[in-house]
């Protein structure tokens, strides 16, 4: 199985500063043949489903805010909030649909400083 | 709106069985994958199982394999997961997703639609 790790655990960051969630897996999620990392990044809110931020590891899903990006190949990944809004207080997770179990970071609780 | 409403969760006994649905609207639900995830209470995601849109790819995570069974039936809009022998440790929100694939719906990806879960709880 693909063991999906996160850092910082929990980090606070001031209102319109910069926030940075790393993740890194066990081995590569890299699909050479299509160039794709096989990578995605999930904001839970408390109380509510999680809802997918990022694909393939860079691509944005529709409707999420241009403040959202991710970056990283292989096994070392990172989501980056350029402007953090009070709205972003969330649990943010990785996950790996590179092979079966798909597999979850345990998460990176994000506040306000 | 794709929309996706869990149903089916409740208190159960250790060894117990329970059967979750999730009722499916908005796309074509036979072309997609289709997922349960759980989140034990305060902890994270967990993925627990996934079916193809014909029923005929299935996988099961290892901590459930021989007592969970995925199905699903395409003329109801509907996915199912049969829950036997619970232990202590199947407590958690019972999450249905779709899970966005390849464009023949063939190789499943990343989960992009999820409903608003159902709480499963087993004790004595």
């Amino acid at each position: 199985d693909i063991v999906m790790t996160q850092s910082p655990d929990s980090l606070a960051v001031s209102l319109g500063e910069r926030a940075t969630i790393n993740c890194k897996s066990s081995q590569s999620v890299l699909y050479s043949s299509k160039n794709k990392n096989y990578l995605a990044w999930y904001q839970q809110k408390p109380g509510q489903p999680p809802k997918l931020l990022i694909y393939w590891a860079s691509t944005r899903e529709s409707g999420v805010p241009d403040r959202f990006s991710g970056s990283g190949s292989g096994t070392d990944f990172t989501l980056t909030i350029s402007s953090l809004q009070a709205e972003d207080v969330a649990v943010y997770y990785c996950q790996q649909y590179y092979s079966t179990p798909f597999t979850f970071g345990p998460g990176t609780k994000l506040d306000i400083k | 709106q794709v929309q996706l409403v869990e149903s089916g969760g409740g208190l159960v006994k250790p060894g117990g069985s329970l059967r979750l649905s999730c009722a499916a609207s908005e796309f074509t639900f036979s072309d997609y994958y289709m997922s349960w995830i759980r989140q034990a209470p305060g902890k994270g995601l967990e993925w627990v199982s996934h079916i193809s849109g014909g029923s005929s790819y299935i996988n099961y995570a290892d901590s459930v394999k021989g007592r969970f069974t995925i199905s699903r039936d395409n003329a109801k809009n509907s996915l199912y997961l049969q829950m036997n022998s619970l232990r202590a440790e199947d407590t958690a929100v019972y999450y249905c997703a779709r899970v966005s694939g390849d464009w023949l719906g063939a190789v499943p990806y990343y989960f992009d639609y999820w409903g608003q879960g159902t709480l499963v709880t087993v004790s004595s």
